[in-house]
């Protein structure tokens, strides 16, 4: 069973850098097969994708952010990452990791709530 | 960029069929999935590739499309149904996922 986990501070001060790292465990992030992504969730709100990584380090970003997210991945670990820059009250959210496959997203995280905050 | 738009709030009798809508001109294009999401927990999906369930999922639950609108149908819902679906669908750029905001469904 396909199993991922978020981890990373849970406070982040405003204009500093959230970093989260998303542990998987049966599967391969490098297998190819798989978008491994980020998907952040607003108090109260709908969900939203951030982007992804995928085999060798290629990228994709959701545009609203692409100029503050920088996904990336260490496949010795079986990790991949999130960091999101000079980030405010606005980014406070419950961030998920999932693996996605042909459009949807067939395992998820637990979530991580990352409150910005001085 | 795209859009997918959701009704805020549906409501259900228990035992009763309800169906959830979802709208986006790149439904047009892309197939929609459908996740449900009780409070405090993650998603979990419930369809996927329009019409498809994933093992595990109760077969109450079916998907559908129709122009630029998906549906998730609970057919006989049950309590344990109550949660909010989330659907979605890649985006026009064909790259990225776009969500709807979510219905939150009560079964009554």
């Amino acid at each position: 069973q396909v199993q991922l986990q978020e981890s990373g501070p849970g406070q982040v001060k405003p204009s500093q850098t959230l970093s989260l790292t998303c542990t998987v465990s049966g599967d391969s992030i490098s297998s190819g097969f798989y978008y491994w992504t980020w998907i952040r969730q607003r108090p109260g709100k709908g969900l939203e994708w951030i982007g992804y990584t995928f085999q060798s380090g290629t990228t994709g970003y959701n545009p609203s952010l692409k100029s503050r997210v920088t996904i990336s991945q260490d496949t010795s670990k079986n990790q991949f990452y999130l960091k999101l820059t000079s980030v405010t009250s606005a980014d406070t959210a419950v961030y998920f990791c999932a693996r996605e496959v042909l459009q949807f997203f067939d395992f998820w995280g637990q979530g991580a709530l990352v409150t910005v905050s001085s | 960029s795209s859009e997918l738009t959701q009704d805020p709030a549906v409501s259900v009798a228990l035992g009763q069929t309800v169906r959830i809508t979802c709208r986006g001109d790149s439904l047009k294009n892309y197939h929609a999935s459908w996740y449900q999401q009780r409070p405090g927990q993650a998603p979990v999906l419930v369809i996927y590739g329009e019409d498809s369930r994933p093992s595990g999922i109760p077969d109450r639950f079916s998907g559908s499309r129709s122009g630029n609108t998906a549906s998730l149908t609970i057919t006989g819902a049950q309590a344990e149904d109550e949660a909010d679906y989330h659907c979605s669908s890649r985006d026009n750029s064909g790259i990225g996922v776009v969500f709807g905001g979510g219905t939150k469904l009560t079964v009554l």
